[in-house]
Formats: C-alpha cells, sequence, structure tokens
C-alpha cells in the first residue's frame, strides 16, 4: 500500500524558512512524478511544484507566486520529498499536500497524505 | 498561465437531482483536464480525467465532457456520499492550475 505522510509544518515569521517533508512507503520516490498543492484556510487548492524523473536527470517546475522561494527536491535514500520554503509571506499560510503522480500521466495526482499546516504570521 | 474558471462556486441540490458543473480554460488544453472531489478536512480524490475518463472506482453516475476550452462534470442522480466540493484542474502545460471550486450542498 502506498503511503505518504506529510511533516514539517507549523508556524514560522514573514521572511522566514520552512521544509515540508513528505516520506513515502510503498513507491520509490525518485522514479515517480512527485507534487506539492496547497489548500489556504477555507480557500480552493493550489498547485504548487512538481518533480519528475527524466533521462537528464529530474525536472521541476513551480506555480508563479512561489517560483525562486520555494525548491523542491527529494532524498532518495530516505525515499522523501521536500518543499525548501524560503522568504515565506502571509499568503503561503496554508495546509500543504503532496501527492504522487499515477502511471498514465504523472501530473494526475493520488494523495495518500492530510497535509501538513504552514502558518505564516508575526 | 492558464485560468481555469469554474461556475457556479456553490449549488444546492436534493438527492437523486442531476447536478452539471462547468469549468472553462483561458486557452485551449486539449482534453487535459481533470476533476477532483474534496471533502471537508480530506485531500483530493480523483474523479475524472482526460475530459471524460471515469477514475477507477468512481461511481458511473459520474461522467464528464469537453474539450479545448469548455468543460463539463455531471452528476446524474446525486447522492449523499457526492456533497463536496469539486474542482476542475488543466494539466496542459505548466504551471499546473485549478479552478475556484464548487461546494455542493445539501438543499
Amino acid at each position: 500500500e502506498v503511503l505518504l505522510v506529510e511533516s514539517g509544518g507549523g508556524l514560522v515569521q514573514p521572511g522566514g524558512s520552512l521544509r515540508l517533508s513528505c516520506t513515502a512507503s510503498g513507491l520509490i520516490v525518485s522514479n515517480n512524478y512527485m507534487t506539492w498543492v496547497r489548500q489556504a484556510p477555507g480557500k480552493g487548492l493550489e498547485w504548487v511544484s512538481v518533480l519528475y524523473p527524466g533521462n537528464r536527470g529530474s525536472s521541476t517546475y513551480y506555480a508563479d507566486s512561489v517560483k525562486g522561494r520555494f525548491t523542491i527536491s527529494t532524498d532518495n535514500p530516505k525515499n522523501t520529498l521536500f518543499l525548501q520554503m524560503d522568504s515565506l509571506r502571509a499568503e503561503d499560510t496554508a495546509v500543504y499536500y503532496c501527492a504522487r503522480g499515477l502511471t498514465y500521466n504523472g501530473n494526475l495526482c493520488d494523495y495518500r497524505g492530510q497535509g501538513t499546516l504552514v502558518t505564516v504570521s508575526s | 498561465a492558464i485560468r481555469m474558471t469554474q461556475s457556479p462556486s456553490s449549488l444546492s441540490a436534493s438527492t437523486g437531482d442531476r447536478v452539471t458543473i462547468t469549468c472553462r480554460a483561458s486557452q485551449g488544453i486539449s482534453s487535459y483536464l481533470a476533476w477532483y472531489q474534496q471533502k471537508p478536512g480530506k485531500a483530493p480524490n480523483l474523479v475524472i480525467y482526460g475530459a471524460s475518463t471515469l477514475q477507477s472506482g468512481v461511481p458511473s453516475r459520474f461522467s464528464g465532457s469537453g474539450s479545448g476550452t469548455d468543460f463539463t462534470l455531471t452528476i446524474s442522480r446525486l447522492q449523499t456520499d457526492d456533497f463536496a466540493t469539486y474542482y476542475c484542474q488543466q494539466y496542459y502545460s505548466y504551471p499546473l492550475t485549478f479552478g475556484g471550486g464548487t461546494k455542493v450542498e445539501i438543499k
């Protein structure tokens, strides 16, 4: 069974940094499309970032709202996906979900975790 | 980025009703359109992909149609378990984008 457990959320001041983790079991993170999606309190879903393997190494993409501030990466021995979040803003406050991509299209997401809450506030 | 516009933002319906939600893309996305269902406090679940293909395990009362810029999600006979928020998402090009969501509530 595939399990994804998000962690690392918490309260951080504006301008601060936080690193989210998504620990996987039942799949090899480095062999899959892995995505972060977030949801601000009472708001809709927002796609954040994707990382996927390729012949020339992994590829990454970001939402315009986080480009240059967030970095997606993996620790393959630990089978863990990360989201390094720098220069945090109040509008980054959200529950962050990680997801694996489905076989037939890696951008279709299978969410297996409960998310981790990030609160950016002074 | 491609903008996805859903309507309505919310609707009230009774069990057994037929419900239709629309989603419009700001540019053509072929059939690279997915619908997700989300219940309060839970992660989203994929319902339809490729605009009209039912995800495994999803009841056949759900259906999707459309291509290019205009899409619909239809629930033929609303069941209690279907009361949730539905999001369309384009996966045609990065950055991927979601619609604003449609909350389906009990009348």
